[in-house]
C-alpha cells in the first residue's frame, strides 16, 4: 500500500522550533518530488515547499522562506521538515504530498500532522 | 487572499449536476495545463480527483470531470450524492515566485 506517515508535531512556543518527518512505503521514494502543505484550522490548504528526487531543487513558499529548511534521505525513505522561528501563524496541520510522475498533482497525501505555536 | 478564485460555497440535490469555478492568471492557469483539484472531507487529509486539467486518477469515480477556458478552471460533478459533500480545492503550477498555488476552496452541500 503506498502510504505516507507524517510525525513530530505537537505544541512548540513562539520563537521556537520543531522537525516534522514522513515515512514514505510502498513506492520508490528516490524517484518522486517530495511536498510540504499546510493548513491552519478552519482555513485552506497553502503549499510550503518542494523537493525534487535528487534534492537538486527546492522551492519555498514566501511565508516561509529563510525560517523553514525541507530535507530527505532516500535511503531511509523519509522527508522532513526543519521548521524555526516559529510564529503563531504556523499553527496548521503540516501534510507531506508526493508529486506525481504521471498527473503533475499531489496525488498521495500523508494523514497530517498537528503544529501549534503557543505559549 | 488565496492566488487561485473559488467560489465559497455551492449546494445541489441530489442527481443534480454542479460546476465549481477556479479563476487564475496567465502566470498560472491560463497558460499551465498542471490544473487539479482535491476533495476533503471534515478531519480528513485532501484527496486528488482531477489531475492535469481534466485527467481522472486511476480507478476514481467518472463523476467528476475536470475542463479550461482561458484562466478559469472549472470542476463538475455530475449525479451528485450525500457522500459527495465535502471541501474542493483548485491548485495550478505557476511560473510565479511559489511552485504551486491552491484556490480557497468551495464547500459543497448536498441538499
Amino acid at each position: 500500500e503506498v502510504q505516507l506517515v507524517e510525525s513530530g508535531g505537537g505544541l512548540v512556543q513562539p520563537g521556537g522550533s520543531v522537525r516534522l518527518s514522513c515515512a514514505a512505503s510502498g513506492f520508490t521514494f528516490s524517484s518522486h518530488s517530495m511536498n510540504w502543505v499546510r493548513q491552519a484550522p478552519g482555513k485552506g490548504l497553502e503549499w510550503i515547499s518542494y523537493i525534487m528526487s535528487s534534492s537538486s531543487t527546492i522551492y519555498y513558499a514566501d511565508s516561509v522562506k529563510g525560517r523553514f529548511t525541507i530535507s530527505r534521505d532516500n535511503a531511509e525513505n523519509s522527508l522532513y521538515l526543519q521548521m524555526n522561528s516559529l510564529r503563531a501563524e504556523d499553527t496548521a496541520v503540516y501534510y507531506c504530498a508526493r508529486w506525481g510522475s504521471g498527473g503533475r498533482a499531489f496525488d498521495i497525501w500523508g494523514q497530517g500532522t498537528m503544529v501549534t505555536v503557543s505559549s | 487572499q488565496s492566488a487561485l478564485i473559488q467560489p465559497a460555497s455551492v449546494s445541489g440535490s441530489p442527481g443534480q449536476s454542479i460546476t465549481i469555478s477556479c479563476t487564475g492568471t496567465s502566470s498560472d492557469v491560463g497558460t499551465y495545463n498542471f490544473v487539479s483539484w482535491y476533495q476533503q472531507h471534515p478531519g480528513r487529509a485532501p484527496k486528488l480527483i482531477i489531475c492535469d486539467v481534466s485527467e481522472r486518477p486511476s480507478g476514481d469515480s467518472y463523476r467528476f470531470s475536470g475542463s479550461k477556458s482561458g484562466n478559469t478552471a472549472y470542476l463538475t460533478i455530475s449525479g451528485l450524492q450525500a457522500e459527495d459533500e465535502a471541501d474542493y480545492y483548485c491548485s495550478s503550477y505557476t511560473s510565479g515566485p511559489t511552485f504551486v498555488v491552491f484556490g480557497g476552496g468551495t464547500k459543497l452541500t448536498v441538499l
